[in-house]
């Protein structure tokens, strides 16, 4: 699976969209791109994946650029609960499920 | 929906005793489970996939005899820590796919003492 590269951490305003990048570069042309996010111990929860097209769901949106080798996970009014670890995986074609949990992004929602 | 549950929460056990730890996928049937452990201040680290009827399929560097995995139903798979020792301490925490997505339990913390 191609590896990806987020940023350590970043703080965001409550109220405002969080934009989060990731880079993979090495990416295949069957491979997801998949999101979660930890809050402090519990299990990850997942929030969206996509393979070419944008996507957006209740939670959040996906912006996957046309070479495919970065996207961004927007959460467009982030709140407190919002805090967390956040981790952008790539991830097999169809069957191949394996996960490979990365360092993540530390996003602090300050009020 | 896809929500997965983990049992118990929390376990202390002492040095040399056995650990059980259910995972149960509550509103779909899973063929395939994962078992993740997770230290202090680390990453997820897969330990094992589960199939429902077969062997698990174990990482390199994990002990199957020490790990073992049932699969016994499509919506339950088990974890028992054997022999546990202070070193197996840690977060550990399983997933179910459906819908060609892994959703995860919320976790269960390990003590030895």
């Amino acid at each position: 699976d191609a590896k990806t590269t987020q940023p350590t951490s970043m703080d965001c305003a409550e109220g405002r969209a969080a934009n989060l990048p990731c880079n993979h570069s090495t990416i295949s042309g069957n491979e997801y791109v998949y999101w979660y996010r930890q809050i402090h111990s519990q299990g990850p929860q997942y929030i969206i994946h996509g393979l070419k097209n944008n996507e957006t769901n209740e939670m959040a949106s996906l912006i996957i650029t046309e070479d495919r080798k970065s996207s961004t996970l927007i959460l467009p009014h982030a709140t407190l609960r919002d805090t967390a670890v956040y981790y952008c995986i790539v991830r097999g074609g169809l069957g191949d499920y394996k996960l490979s949990f990365g360092a993540g992004t530390t996003v602090t929602v300050r009020a | 929906g896809a929500v997965v549950s983990q049992h118990p929460s929390w376990v202390i056990c002492k040095s040399g005793t056995s650990v059980k730890i259910e995972c149960r996928s509550l509103d779909f049937q899973a063929t395939t489970m994962f078992w993740y452990r997770q230290f202090p201040k680390q990453s997820l680290m897969l330990m094992a996939t589960s199939n429902e009827g077969s062997k698990a399929t174990y990482e390199q560097g994990v002990e199957k005899d020490k790990f073992l995995i049932n699969h016994a139903s499509l919506t339950l798979s088990t974890l028992t820590v054997t022999s546990a020792h202070p070193e197996d301490s840690s977060f550990y925490i399983c997933s179910a796919i459906t819908q060609d997505t892994q959703y995860f339990g919320p976790g269960t913390r390990l003590t030895v003492l």
